[in-house]
């Protein structure tokens, strides 16, 4: 069976200081990969989805980046944080063309302070 | 993508029927409609898609009128375990795969 891992669950970190989130998934090939950020009461903002390795597109400005160096692989980063950075970041997987369902990771909740 | 519609907030009572409507009136032809849910701190969770006959699966019913501009989901018996932020979304086949969540409806199931 399919399953998807974030880390870490938590994280503090002051303003200026890099980022990397990492998440992966297990039990499929060829994942459509997504990264959404949720703001404290908010809903689901989509931040980044990829097709394929090094295949990024990016669905709003902002001071992130995301890398898919492996198939599996999907990877959050930023060189400097924003208190604005701070939310709740959800991984998502998707199968191909025809695969309907999204599945979704545990979440990072980032805490800029 | 199409833009949807749905109450903040409802209230059930435990045991009873769970209706919770959106309205879709934009939607296009090649559009699904779909629902998830999120509980308290977790990622969400699909619930159940349609595109324009009634669904039903171990979850939930999808019932879409026949003009497609709207429809319910319906829980059978909530449960105390069904109070979630519930995310109506409507999607192409094709393309873009994303999905774009709204602010949803708030659903509390009363004791």
């Amino acid at each position: 069976s399919q399953t998807i891992h974030q880390w870490p669950a938590t994280l503090v970190q002051p303003v200026g200081s890099p980022l990397s989130l990492e998440c992966t998934v297990e039990g499929t090939s060829n994942p459509n990969l997504y990264w959404y950020r949720q703001a404290a009461g908010r809903g689901l903002q989509l931040l980044f989805y990829s097709v394929g390795i090094g295949q990024i597109s990016s669905e709003v400005p902002q001071n992130l980046s995301a890398s898919r160096p492996q198939d599996r692989q999907f990877i959050l980063s930023s060189k400097k944080l924003l208190l604005s950075d701070s939310g709740f970041y959800l991984c998502a997987w998707s199968g191909l063309a025809g695969d309907y369902e999204q599945f979704f990771g545990p979440g990072t909740r980032l805490t800029v302070l | 993508d199409a833009k949807t519609t749905q109450p903040p907030s409802m209230d059930c009572a435990e045991g009873r029927a769970a209706n919770l409507p959106c309205n879709h009136s934009t939607i296009s032809g090649n559009e699904y409609v779909y629902w998830y849910r999120q509980i308290h701190s977790q990622g969400p969770q699909y619930i159940i898609h349609g595109l324009k006959n009634n669904e039903t699966n171990e979850m939930a019913s999808l019932i879409i009128t026949e003009d497609r501009k709207s429809s319910t989901l319906i829980l059978p018996h909530a449960t105390l375990r069904d109070t979630a932020v519930y995310y109506c979304i409507v999607r192409p086949d094709t393309g873009r795969r994303a999905l774009t969540f709204g602010s949803g409806t708030r659903l509390q199931v009363q004791p």
